[in-house]
């Protein structure tokens, strides 16, 4: 079965420097991931996805993420954290080739950004 | 123009009701998904449409009926409403069932069973 583990529920971070957000997965086969934003009360927004190409993914606002296949792990960075920034992040698995297109989230890391 | 659109935003009712969600998409997609989003933030998947077609039913109360009646509908029905109902709903939608496809979500519906 797969799943995804997010180290740390909550992140707190000063305006200007860097955001590291963890993620590790486990899957028995190639996986898809993917890293979700959620801003207080809405739904949740794509800012990347790992497909299996470059091994270095960059996604909206900055962000990016880097597939480790040795470390099972998709960690989020960014380089300089805006106020802008402060929301829920999610990393979720998918499975290569499933027929269907099933997330498996992992259970979000809350990141505020301090002035 | 709203991608994914849900009502209502908020649903406050009793124990024991029956309450429908309703979900739409102007994306032209084919998939729709209903997750849910408990009060730690998990989300979980519920079910998957594709083509009006159910492909996904994880471990659900038969008391929550989706509904497709066209590719850009998804309706949810919950029937006899319990206190753990309670939680955020969120409508997705993606083109195809692709693993790779990025699934676009609605604003969500809080649903509060008092």
């Amino acid at each position: 079965a797969q799943s995804v583990t997010q180290l740390g529920s909550h992140v707190s971070v000063s305006e200007g420097a860097l955001v590291l957000l963890r993620c590790n997965y486990s899957s028995s086969v190639p996986p898809y991931l993917f890293w979700y934003v959620q801003y207080p009360n809405q739904g949740l927004q794509l800012l990347l996805k790992y497909t299996s190409a470059a091994t270095l993914v960059k996604g909206i606002n900055g962000f990016e993420a880097e597939f480790k296949k040795s470390e099972t792990s998709f960690h989020l960075t960014k380089p300089s954290a805006h106020m802008s920034d402060a929301a829920e992040y999610f990393c979720a698995v998918s499975n290569y080739g499933g027929a269907t297109n099933k997330l498996i989230f992992g259970t979000g890391t809350l990141l505020a950004v301090q002035p | 123009d709203t991608a994914v659109s849900q009502t209502p935003k908020y649903l406050v009712t009793q124990m024991g009701n029956d309450k429908s969600i309703k979900c739409e998409q102007n994306l032209g997609h084919d998939t729709m998904y209903w997750y849910k989003q408990d009060s730690k933030k998990f989300l979980k998947i519920m079910f998957s449409y594709n083509n009006k077609e159910l492909i996904i039913n994880e471990t659900v109360p038969n008391r929550f009926s989706p509904k497709s009646p066209d590719k850009a509908h998804l309706n949810l029905h919950i029937n006899s409403l319990e206190l753990g109902d309670s939680a955020v709903y969120f409508c997705a939608s993606s083109q195809g069932t692709g693993s790779y496809n990025e699934q676009f979500f609605g604003p969500g519906t809080r649903l509060t069973v008092l």
